[in-house]
């Protein structure tokens, strides 16, 4: 069975800090692919990023990163210096055939940035 | 470039009610996505369609829930009748890019 699991429901930091949200995932295919996406309040959820399962390579862009770990079957998303428009709720995803179009969400982590 | 369009934004209805959702997909998307959002269940797919065939619709709740998409610029998600249950934000979205989708505002339905 395909699983994504985002134990932080929610996290709340200050304007410029650092954060991560933590995406574990379960899977028996050995070809899957992992996403993250974001819903912002006006509620239409963004595709962020798309990882295969054979590049482990981090990837950053702009102030996101994320961090893919096989052995631990992990892929965290950091965001550096937070900035209040990065409140929303961030959902890990996985697709289950390599590839396919059905998508296996995360229930999500709700991020609130204060000022 | 528009994105994707769902009507309405905001159904209330009685139970047993039908109702009709709309979704216009992005011009050249060939697939297409009907997701389910719910507190308690999160998001669910409930079918997508790959060159307006469905190819699986293992999500739809129940027979109450039926998608149809006539051609490749329109869809809908008809549920007949409706229940309090059935109290959701439903997503249209549709891709050209496995995994890549984009979604919709949402319709966001209440059923009294």
């Amino acid at each position: 069975a395909q699983k994504v699991t985002q134990a932080q429901t929610e996290i709340s930091v200050v304007e410029k800090e650092d954060v991560t949200l933590d995406c574990v995932y379960e899977t028996r295919d050995t070809t899957y692919y992992l996403f993250w996406y974001k819903q912002p309040p006006s509620g239409e959820l963004v595709f962020l990023i798309r990882r295969n399962s054979f590049d482990e390579q981090n990837e950053i862009s702009g102030r996101y990163s994320w961090n893919f770990q096989k052995s631990t079957s992990s892929f965290n998303f950091t965001i550096t210096a937070s900035q209040v428009v990065d409140s929303a709720v961030y959902f890990c995803a996985l697709s289950n055939q390599g590839g396919s179009e059905k998508l296996v969400f995360g229930k999500g982590t709700k991020l609130t940035v204060n000022p | 470039d528009a994105g994707v369009i769902q009507s309405p934004r905001h159904e209330v209805t009685e139970m047993g009610q039908e109702v009709t959702l709309r979704c216009k997909p992005i011009s050249g998307h060939n697939s297409l996505f009907w997701y389910r959002q719910t507190m308690m269940r999160g998001l669910e797919l409930l079918i997508y369609f790959n060159n307006n065939v469905p190819i699986d619709d293992s999500g739809m709740p129940e027979d109450r829930f039926s998608a149809k998409m006539p051609n490749a610029s329109f869809s809908t998600l008809k549920i007949q009748p409706s229940e309090p249950r059935d109290s959701a934000v439903y997503f249209c979205a549709s891709s050209t890019h496995p995994g890549e989708l984009f979604f919709g505002e949402g319709s966001r339905l209440t059923v009294l």
